[in-house]
């Protein structure tokens, strides 16, 4: 099986830089994605880590640390539109992907 | 234009009825999901198709059963629905089995009464 943690809620102001972690227990893993959903809407693809490091795109960059089964989201620069959940999930065997169960950002003016 | 669509995008129905949820991709894709999002936000795969062929199955009841007339095209038909089954339905696709990315479609919210 596979588990992922994420929190459940965090909280930030405009303009602030935010990290959203997610730690995971696999077997056969291959990569870490990021997903962001608004209320209502589908999720939408962010990033994706398959070697250890950061990766960026935009305000957004994403890390990944394969020996500590971890990896984050940062998001610069906030902005109320960012507010949000924000799933991470892991790549399994290939070709199938578990979720987490999302942090929900709130961005406060 | 629509990339991944989904019909109908809400379902209200009574327990013990048989629906269907369809989706359709326009991006060329070879591969479709779908999801099932309970109210606690868990997004959790159920099936995929690549070219056709049912490549993953995960643990999901046997009233569930998905269907791929086409590449682009991936339907769900739920018979004898339960309480259990209001979710939030997401179809996704992608190019390739083996894609890091996936497009999803808006959704059909399924409440069953």
């Amino acid at each position: 099986g596979q588990s992922l943690e994420q929190p459940s809620e965090v909280t930030a102001v405009e303009g602030a830089i935010v990290q959203i972690n997610c730690t995971y227990q696999t077997s056969g893993f291959y990569g870490l994605s990021w997903y962001q959903q608004h209320d209502g809407g589908a999720p939408t693809f962010l990033s994706y880590n398959a070697l250890d490091g950061l990766e960026e795109t935009g305000r957004f960059s994403s890390f990944l640390s394969r020996s500590d089964s971890y990896g984050y989201l940062l998001l610069q620069e906030l902005q109320m539109k960012d507010s949000a959940s924000y799933f991470c999930a892991v790549r399994r065997n290939f070709n199938k992907f578990y979720f987490g169960s999302g942090t929900k950002l709130n961005v406060k003016p | 234009d629509t990339a991944v669509s989904q019909t109908p995008k809400y379902l209200v129905t009574q327990m013990g009825n048989d629906k269907s949820i369809k989706c359709e991709q326009n991006l060329g894709h070879d591969t479709m999901y779908w999801y099932k999002q309970d109210s606690k936000k868990f997004l959790k795969i159920m099936f995929s198709y690549n070219n056709k062929e049912l490549i993953i199955n995960e643990t999901v009841p046997n009233r569930f059963s998905p269907k791929s007339p086409d590449k682009a095209h991936l339907n769900l038909h739920i018979n004898s629905l339960e309480l259990g089954d209001s979710a939030v339905y997401f179809c996704a696709s992608s190019q390739g089995a083996q894609a890091d990315t996936q497009y999803f479609g808006p959704g059909t919210r399924l409440t069953v009464l």
